[in-house]
């Protein structure tokens, strides 16, 4: 069974304190791994689609990266604006995708 | 269009009602999903559907009936429902195969009184 464990669970930053979330998971075959950004009330926001190991996305301010066993998003200097919740998800065969828990991002000013 | 556009945005039904939710797409997508989405908690899967035919119920009560009319369209009808059932009811849609990202709309509140 395909798993995906978020850490942590609630990040707390100061704007510009530059921090890192974690996605660690298991599956069999992996298809890819998304991250997405989700505001209080909306749909997912789609950010990034990882592939394989060493592979890495940019963004604005974020930037992921994936190994064989966990990914991270990595944001530099953040903004008050930056704060959400961010989502993993993996895909192995098929089209679904099984969800992390989320990180809840606030970046006070 | 990069859009998957969901009506109505909320929701409030009683518990003997009968109502429908609505997904639309023109991205040409051929893979249409509905997740139910609890506060704090990452979406869940409900249903599946692959070129217009349902290929995935993550065994979901019969109160929930989703229909595919055409590859543009999803629908979700909604019957007897619980108050335990209130939720963010999110649709997606995809290319069709593995390591393909979905574009989600932004969801329909559901309130169940």
């Amino acid at each position: 069974e395909d798993q995906v464990t978020q850490s942590p669970e609630a990040l707390r930053l100061q704007e510009g304190e530059s921090s890192s979330l974690n996605c660690s998971y298991t599956v069999s075959g992996l298809r890819g791994l998304f991250w997405y950004r989700q505001d209080p009330g909306k749909g997912p926001e789609f950010l990034f689609t990882l592939y394989s190991a060493g592979e890495e996305k940019e963004k604005e301010r974020l930037k992921a990266t994936l190994t064989k066993k966990e990914s991270f998003l990595h944001i530099t200097a953040p903004k008050p604006e930056d704060s959400a919740t961010y989502l993993c998800a993996v895909q192995a065969g098929g089209s679904r995708l099984t969800f992390g828990e989320g990180t809840q991002l606030t970046v006070n000013p | 269009d990069t859009e998957v556009t969901q009506t109505p945005k909320h929701l409030v039904m009683g518990m003997t009602n009968k109502k429908s939710l609505k997904c639309e797409q023109h991205m040409g997508h051929r893979a249409m999903y509905w997740y139910k989405q609890k506060a704090k908690k990452p979406p869940e899967l409900m249903f599946v559907y692959s070129y217009e035919k349902l290929s995935i119920n993550e065994s979901v009560p019969s109160r929930f009936s989703p229909e595919c009319p055409n590859s543009s369209l999803l629908n979700l009808h909604l019957h007897a429902l619980q108050p335990e059932d209130s939720a963010l009811y999110l649709c997606a849609s995809s290319q069709e195969g593995p390591g393909r990202g979905y574009t989600f709309g932004s969801g329909t509140r559901l309130t169940v009184v």
